[in-house]
């Protein structure tokens, strides 16, 4: 059964203050790592995907890495317009749908 | 492009009670998606739809019916709703399931359902 674990569970940022956040998942073959942020009463929204060891994508102030068994999403210099909910989902090889973590929720505080 | 649209918004239901959440997007989407998403649990795959006339089961199907009769909607049905139904539920649309760059999954707003 695929899993994914997010950590921690809750961040708390000043403004400025660079960080990481963890997802490290166990999926039999992995297709795709997917990162999503949300905002409070919304849909989540499409950040990066990222398909194999080694890749890394960037947007913005945020930074995708993957490896065989985690992805580190890096933020560097967060705003408080940073502060949401982000997601990292998994898809299996062969697979038919995202498997999610809980999440982080982020807090930049000004 | 008003992309992917949820109908109700918020709706709160007796026990026993049956409503249809209606998901519309306009991107001309292939793959549909009926999430929940509940506190600890994270986002749990519902039903799912790889195109017009299509249904499949996701994670959680237990108690859910859906319907894909146009390729730009995907009904979810509750016949009889109990509270372990209380949840926020989203739709999603990809225009693929497996062609990297084109596989992204596009969330609506969210319908917010108590049941009592």
């Amino acid at each position: 059964e695929d899993q994914v674990t997010q950590s921690p569970e809750a961040l708390r940022l000043q403004e400025g203050e660079s960080s990481s956040l963890n997802c490290s998942y166990t999926v039999s073959g992995l297709r795709g790592l997917f990162w999503y942020r949300q905002d409070p009463g919304k849909g989540p929204e499409f950040l990066f995907t990222l398909y194999s060891a080694g890749e890394e994508k960037e947007k913005e102030r945020l930074k995708a890495t993957l490896t065989k068994k985690e992805s580190f999403l890096h933020i560097t210099a967060p705003k408080p317009e940073d502060s949401a909910t982000y997601l990292c989902a998994v898809q299996a090889v062969g697979g038919s749908r995202l498997t999610f973590g809980e999440g982080t929720q982020l807090t930049v505080n000004p | 492009n008003a992309g992917v649209t949820q109908t109700p918004k918020f709706r709160v239901l007796k026990t026993g009670q049956s409503m249809t959440l209606l998901c519309a997007q306009d991107m001309n989407h292939e793959y549909m998606y009926w999430y929940r998403q509940d506190p600890g649990m994270g986002l749990r795959l519902i039903h799912y739809s790889v195109g017009e006339g299509t249904t499949a089961k996701g994670e959680v199907p237990d108690g859910y019916n859906v319907s894909r009769l146009k390729k730009q909607n995907f009904l979810l049905g509750l016949e009889s709703a109990a509270p372990s139904q209380t949840s926020v539920y989203f739709c999603a649309s990809s225009y693929s399931m497996g062609l990297a760059g084109s596989d992204e999954q596009f969330f609506g707003p969210g319908t917010r359902l108590t049941v009592l």
